[in-house]
């Protein structure tokens, strides 16, 4: 059973737009929220990452909109450029466990 | 170098070979998890240390995978008799902090085995 779920499967942007990956969980337990961004070839990367106790976290061109009571949480890209064009996973991790679920990935291709 | 260094980068194994893939952590990083992630799919756990005690295992798919980390330091994911269900990359992550701390992965290129 997947723990996370994420959408879309794949994604093509316009430069200068925004790109939006949404992700779902179930397990309430989960207390830590990164995005990884994977270029081929490469390992994943962290970009951001977000706890529960704050509903948004912007770091430059990157946003995580987290929803508490809904169990969804969310990477926006503003500005998009061919450069970000990459795979994007979220993952979320329990206080105490070992193991980070990652979802199932969305590749981004941003059109010049 | 100061990254996650996996070898080999890419490993052909015919089906029934052993395979051993190595990971050399970020020094000092007390935690080491070993990734499977199959082709346009996200990372899957398999195992975790803390520093040379594997502390689980869960994920590890069946007992032909055993995964070591005597000194704390290098690791070695071994898989013995190789499926071709086993074609995959493998990643490497260590991390400077104990597990339910929130320290970031670092991962490595990963070890991509390709089993005929």
């Amino acid at each position: 059973q997947q723990q996370v779920k994420q959408s879309p499967q794949s994604l093509i942007v316009q430069k200068g737009g925004i790109s939006i990956i949404n992700c779902a969980y179930e397990n309430t337990a989960f207390d830590y929220f990164p995005w990884y961004q994977q270029f081929p070839g490469k390992g994943p990367a962290l970009l951001i990452a977000i706890r529960p106790d704050v509903s948004e976290k912007k770091e430059g061109r990157f946003t995580i909109s987290f929803n508490k009571s809904a169990k969804q949480f969310s990477l926006h890209i503003m500005d998009s450029q061919p450069g970000d064009s990459a795979t994007y996973f979220c993952a979320a991790r329990t206080s105490t466990g070992n193991q980070f679920y990652f979802g199932t990935g969305t590749s981004l291709t941003v059109i010049p | 170098g100061a990254g996650v260094s996996q070898s080999p980068r890419y490993k052909v194994a015919k089906r029934g070979q052993d395979v051993a893939l190595r990971c050399d952590p970020i020094s000092g990083h007390v935690s080491l998890f070993w990734y499977q992630q199959a082709l346009g799919q996200g990372p899957e756990f398999l195992t975790y240390f803390q520093n040379e005690a594997q502390l689980d295992k869960s994920g590890l798919p069946s007992d032909r995978f055993f995964a070591e980390r005597p000194e704390g330091s290098v690791s070695t994911l071994k898989i013995q008799r190789t499926q071709q269900e086993d074609s995959a990359v493998y990643l490497c992550a260590s991390s400077l902090l104990q597990a339910g701390e929130t320290g970031e992965l670092f991962f490595g290129e990963g070890s991509r085995l390709t089993v005929l």
